[in-house]
């Protein structure tokens, strides 16, 4: 079946403008993450969805930072005011409930210039 | 964040030989995870430890969870060019909060 979905695979914008992307996760996955991967780092977890429980927002590194699911199933990170230090790889991933697997998507590569 | 230490940073190995990695934390967790990523693409999941102590072996991959729960290893044994990549650690507590805390990777090239 289809994996984890994320679009775009690249953007490249400006300072301070803002962006989205988006992640379309396992068909039937409850939970969702969203981690970031600056160059040659590990990935850093940002925020957790778990069916409709209030989402664990604590890796979030600014108020910059946001996201939603919609319907319990595809999920937008907004950054506003985009700054070079938000450039790295977005990785999204799913799993059945909140302990099991985690399955990544490919990512999206952000570059703010 | 938090990032879990991860060792070597980097390897460059012959065909065939074996690969010994670890990584270690500061903090203790009820699941240990090692993911291999390819340029390009997120992680998929090798191997999936559940048990202090635990032993567990995929193919030629073999891993443990460390007794005190804050330490894992990996070993390749007869590497081979498709084992190129890097290769990361993550330590989850379930139950409560399920994000996964990665390793900073052990880049591994193979060879001929």
């Amino acid at each position: 079946g289809a994996g984890v979905s994320q679009s775009p695979s690249n953007k490249v914008t400006e300072k301070g403008k803002d962006v989205e992307l988006r992640c379309d996760p396992i068909s039937g996955h409850t939970a969702l993450y969203w981690y970031r991967q600056s160059l040659g780092q590990g990935l850093e977890f940002l925020i957790y969805f778990q069916g409709n429980s209030a989402p664990d927002k604590s890796g979030l590194p600014s108020d910059r930072f946001s996201a939603e699911r919609t319907g319990g199933s595809v999920s937008t990170l907004t950054i506003q005011r985009t700054q070079q230090e938000d450039s790295a790889v977005y990785l999204c991933a799913s799993s059945l409930q909140g302990s099991d697997t985690q399955y990544f998507g490919p990512g999206t590569r952000l570059t703010v210039l | 964040g938090q990032q879990l230490n991860q060792s070597p940073q980097s390897m460059f190995i012959q065909e065939g030989e074996d690969v010994s990695m670890n990584c270690t934390s500061s903090s203790i967790f009820n699941t240990w995870l090692w993911y291999k990523q390819d340029p390009g693409e997120g992680p998929v999941l090798l191997i999936a430890l559940y048990k202090a102590g635990e032993l567990t072996s995929n193919g030629r991959l073999t891993a443990q969870f460390g007794i005190t729960r804050k330490d894992s290893f990996l070993n390749i044994s007869a590497s081979i060019p498709s084992d190129v990549g890097i290769y990361f650690c993550a330590g989850q507590w379930t139950g409560t909060a399920s994000k996964l805390t990665f390793g900073t990777g052990t880049r591994l090239q193979v060879t001929l």
